[in-house]
C-alpha cells in the first residue's frame, strides 16, 4: 500500500537560519507532490506542487523553495528563516485524475 | 473554481448522525465535490467525493442536491473521535484549483 512520511515531526529553528523539510512517498509510481502551509487556526495555503522530477510550480512568492530531485521525494527549503515561515507545513500527494489527495503527517516549524 | 461556504461549527450528540452542509453555488458541470477532515495536529484526511450522485462509503453518505449547488456530508452514527474540522472542497482538478476554505468545525458532544 501506498505511504507517505514526513520528518521531522516537530522543528524550532532561529531566525536567520536555514530549513530542510523532506517528503517521500512509497507504494506508487510518478505521483503529483504538494507542499502546504496552515498557520495556527487557519486554512492550508499551497506553497508548491510538482507534476514529475524537476518540474516545479510555486503559488506564493516567499522566501521557500522545493525542490523535486526523485520521483517520490520533495524538499521543501529556506537559506534564511524569518519569523512568518513558522506554521505547520504538510506534504501530499495523488495520482491524477480523481484519485484522492493523502497527506501526511506534518512538520510543525517554529521559528524563535 | 467555485467557492464554498460552511458554518463555521456545529455540535452534534454521540451516536446521532452529524450532517454537515456546504453551499457551492457556482459550482461547474466539471467540478466535483471533495470532503476531507482534519483532527488536530494532524494531516486533513480524504473522506469521500462526488461528482452528482450520491455516494457512500464506510466513512461517511455525501447527498448532492440535484442542482448541484449545495451538499451534506452525513456521518451516520458520529463518536468522539469525530470531532475534527472539516473541509468542504469543489475543483475540477487537482494543483492549484484544489483550495482548502476554514471548514467546519464539528464537536461530538458525549
Amino acid at each position: 500500500s501506498q505511504t507517505i512520511h514526513q520528518w521531522p515531526a516537530t522543528l524550532v529553528q532561529p531566525v536567520g537560519s536555514p530549513l530542510s523539510l523532506e517528503c517521500t512517498v512509497e507504494g506508487t509510481s510518478n505521483p503529483n507532490l504538494y507542499w502546504y502551509r496552515q498557520a495556527a487556526g487557519r486554512g492550508l495555503q499551497l506553497l508548491f506542487y510538482s507534476v514529475g522530477i524537476g518540474q516545479i510550480s510555486s503559488e506564493v512568492p516567499q522566501n521557500l523553495s522545493a525542490s523535486r530531485p526523485q520521483d517520490r521525494q520533495f524538499i521543501l527549503s529556506s537559506k534564511k528563516l524569518l519569523l512568518s515561515d513558522s506554521g505547520f507545513y504538510l506534504c501530499a500527494w495523488e495520482t491524477g485524475g480523481r484519485s484522492p489527495l493523502h497527506f501526511g503527517n506534518g512538520t510543525r516549524l517554529t521559528v524563535t | 473554481d467555485a467557492k464554498t461556504t460552511q458554518p463555521t461549527s456545529m455540535d452534534c450528540a454521540e451516536g446521532r448522525a452529524a450532517n454537515l452542509p456546504c453551499n457551492h453555488s457556482t459550482i461547474s458541470g466539471n467540478e466535483y465535490v471533495y470532503w476531507y477532515r482534519q483532527i488536530h495536529s494532524q494531516g486533513p484526511q480524504y473522506i469521500i467525493h462526488g461528482l452528482k450522485n450520491n455516494e457512500t462509503n464506510e466513512m461517511a453518505s455525501l447527498i448532492i442536491t440535484e442542482d448541484r449547488k449545495s451538499s451534506t456530508l452525513i456521518l451516520p452514527h458520529a463518536t468522539l473521535r469525530d470531532t475534527a474540522v472539516y473541509y468542504c472542497i469543489v475543483s475540477g482538478n487537482y494543483g492549484q484549483n484544489f483550495v482548502f476554505g476554514p471548514g467546519t468545525r464539528l464537536s461530538v458532544l458525549p
